[in-house]
C-alpha cells in the first residue's frame, strides 16, 4: 500500500503548456505539502494545505496553483510552463497541528516518490 | 540565506564502520529536527527525528545527536551497511502556525563493501 502517491512520475512538455500533477495520501493526515527540488538538489517548500485550507504559500509564481478537493488530495497546476520550472516536485503529508508553547513538536512529514518535470 | 547546512556533500565509509553525518543550523527557533534518506528516483524516506527538548534519540543502528548551544545536529549509523548508501538530508522545523521544514542540501553517503 502506497502511503503518498503522485502521478505522473515523469512529465515532459513544451514551454507555454499547462500541466497538472496529482497527489494522494492514504495515511489519514490533515496536512499536505508541495516541495520543489531544483537542479542543485535543494528541497524547498512551495505550499502547504491543512484540511483543504492553504496555510503556507512561499514565494512561488502565480502560475503555480495548488488545489485540494479533499484532505487526502493535493494537486498542483502549473500554467504557462517555463524552462526554469524543470525540477522534481515532491508531495508530502503529515498529521499536522498548531504550535503550542511548551508542547513537544513531533509532526513528521512523509513524502511521495516525486514527479520529474522537464520543460523543453 | 541557508539556514540549514550540510557542509559535506559526500562521505565514504567502510562497511561495518561508523558513519557520521553532520548538519548545522542558524535559526534558534527551530524546535524539531529530522533526517531523511533518499535513493535515486525515489522520495525522501523518514529516518529518525529529535525534538529540541532532547539531546539524543536512538533507533536501532541510527542515533541522532542535538547540540543546541552549537546549533549542530549529527546522525550516527553503526554499523554501516552497503544498503545505507544514499543521500541524507537533515531538516529543521520552525513553528509557522503549523510547521515548516527547512532542508539542508544533502550528503551523499557511500558505504564500501
Amino acid at each position: 500500500d502506497t502511503a503518498v502517491s503522485q502521478t505522473p512520475k515523469y512529465l515532459v512538455t513544451q514551454m507555454g503548456n499547462d500541466k497538472s500533477i496529482k497527489c494522494e495520501q492514504n495515511l489519514g493526515h490533515d496536512t499536505m505539502y508541495w516541495y520543489k527540488q531544483d537542479s542543485k538538489k535543494f528541497l524547498k517548500i512551495m505550499f502547504s494545505y491543512n484540511n483543504k485550507e492553504l496555510i503556507i504559500n512561499e514565494t512561488v509564481p502565480n502560475r503555480f496553483s495548488p488545489k485540494s478537493p479533499d484532505k487526502a488530495h493535493l494537486n498542483l497546476h502549473i500554467n504557462s510552463l517555463e524552462l526554469g520550472d524543470s525540477a522534481v516536485y515532491f508531495c508530502a503529508s503529515s498529521q499536522g497541528f498548531s504550535w503550542t508553547m511548551g508542547a513537544e513538536h513531533t509532526d513528521t512529514q512523509y513524502f511521495g516518490p516525486g514527479t520529474r518535470l522537464t520543460v523543453l | 540565506d541557508q539556514q540549514v547546512k550540510q557542509n559535506s556533500p559526500s562521505l565514504s565509509v567502510q562497511e561495518g564502520r561508523i558513519s557520521i553525518l553532520n548538519c548545522d543550523y542558524t535559526n534558534s527557533m527551530f524546535d524539531y529536527f529530522l533526517w531523511y534518506k533518499k535513493y535515486p528516483a525515489e522520495g525522501p524516506t523518514f529516518l529518525i527525528s529529535i525534538s529540541s527538548i532532547k539531546d539524543k534519540n536512538e533507533d536501532g543502528r541510527f542515533t541522532v545527536f542535538l547540540n543546541k548551544s552549537a546549533k549542530h545536529l549529527s546522525l550516527h549509523i553503526v554499523p554501516s551497511q552497503p544498503g545505507d548508501s544514499a543521500v541524507y538530508f537533515c531538516a529543521a522545523s520552525v513553528p509557522y502556525g503549523t510547521y515548516k521544514y527547512i532542508f539542508g542540501t544533502g550528503t551523499r553517503l557511500k558505504v564500501l563493501a
